[in-house]
This record gives structure tokens, sequence and C-alpha cells, in this order.
């Protein structure tokens, strides 16, 4: 299918695991995004990609690792899951001058 | 840096209702505006943008004019629906090729019957 996908949807890990979110986009646009919402927070940028292999920090990049190998993937490492990283996490993709295009999210429990 | 303001409700109007939803920004530059629509359980959809002063964005009924000297995006609907009930996101691109998107807080509005 077309477009963008995260996966899992839902995940419910514990405190000190290691996670991984995964992101999927079919399009080949060059700018890949990860954002987590929060109530009361809105969208608040974790990590972004302008291209394979370049990577750079948004706003709140603390407890994550991300890589970009491959221009359609774009998964956001957890090293050591804490409760405050509890949210609703969002990738997006965005070809270059013009709207981003958000997946479903996915939807993190850290107990 | 760049930020977004945005109303954050809860709004909660009757149907055919008139719908206002206030966002400014603080930007150095000339950036690109967005409303972003969140259905429950769902991501974000583009729901209109505008990218340069005066630009009148519109989609579905809802339209926002780009103002340069109020530094204002607000978002306007004549006759709501139930099926507008959602979260609306104001949001500005930074530009500068990192096409990264700042976000209002959003505000959740409820249509009632």
């Amino acid at each position: 299918d077309a477009g963008i996908t995260q996966s899992p949807r839902y995940k419910i890990t514990e405190t000190g695991r290691q996670v991984t979110l995964m992101c999927h986009q079919t399009w080949s646009h060059s700018y890949m995004f990860w954002y987590r919402q929060d109530l009361g927070h809105g969208l608040r940028l974790i990590y972004y990609s302008a291209a394979a292999d370049i990577t750079d920090k948004g706003e709140v990049p603390d407890g994550y690792v991300v890589s970009r190998s491959k221009t359609e993937n774009f998964p956001l490492t957890l090293e050591s899951a804490t409760r405050s990283q509890t949210s609703v996490y969002f990738c997006a993709s965005n070809p270059g001058h013009t709207e981003a295009f958000f997946g479903q999210g996915t939807r993190l429990t850290v107990v | 840096g760049d930020s977004v303001t945005q109303m954050e409700g809860p709004v909660t109007l009757s149907e055919e209702a008139f719908l206002t939803i206030n966002c400014t920004y603080t930007a150095t530059g000339y950036p690109s505006l967005f409303w972003y629509v969140q259905y429950p359980g769902e991501g974000l959809q583009l729901l209109l943008k505008a990218t340069k002063a005066d630009d009148k964005g519109s989609n579905k009924g809802f339209e926002a004019t780009y103002r340069k000297e109020t530094t204002s995006f607000h978002l306007e609907k004549g006759s709501v629906q139930v099926s507008d009930s959602a979260v609306y996101f104001c949001a500005l691109s930074e530009g500068g090729g990192s096409e990264k998107l700042v976000f209002g807080k959003g505000t959740k509005l409820t249509v009632n019957p």
C-alpha cells in the first residue's frame, strides 16, 4: 500500500527495556520526522532526517536514537524506556517545499 | 526560536454554528503556515495551508488567511457539522531546507447535533 505506515500501532513495554518503533514510506520522500504527542504539549519533534544517512536532533531527543540507512525507513529506538516516554509517536515524511504526511501513530505505554 | 500559540479549548459548538480558532506565530523568517486536523484514533491530516503573506488557504468549508502584519493564521468555518469534531493543530514550517514543523498545542472541537 502506498503511503506511510507505522508499526506497531500499540506497544506496552517495561521500564528499562529497549523498544524500536518502525516507520516506512513508499513515496521516496527526502525528509522524515518523529514527533511525540502529549496532552498539553501538542506535537514535539524528536528527530528528523533530510536524506538517507543524515539525521539531526529536534526539540526532545534525549533517550532516543534514530537511523536512516534507506530512504524509505526511519526507525526510532528507545534505548532504555522510561515512564516519561509513554506517549503517542507519529512519523511523518515530506518531499520538500510542501506539507508533511503523517502515519497513524504508535501508542506506547511504559510500565 | 519559532513558536505557535493557539487557543487551547476545548471548544463546544452546536451544529451550524460559526467557528473561529485563533492562531498566532513567532518566526524569524517567512514561514509557511498550516492547519492540520486529527480525527479520533487517527494521524494528522493537512486541512489547509498558506505559503506567503495574504494567501488564503481553504478546504472543506474551512478558511484561514496568512496575516503577516498581525502574525496570525486564524481558522474559520461558517457552519460546522458534527463530523468536524476533531483536534485542530496550527503549525509553521521553519523552511531553511529542514521542513521541520512547529506545532501549537491543539484545540479540541466538539460539535453537538
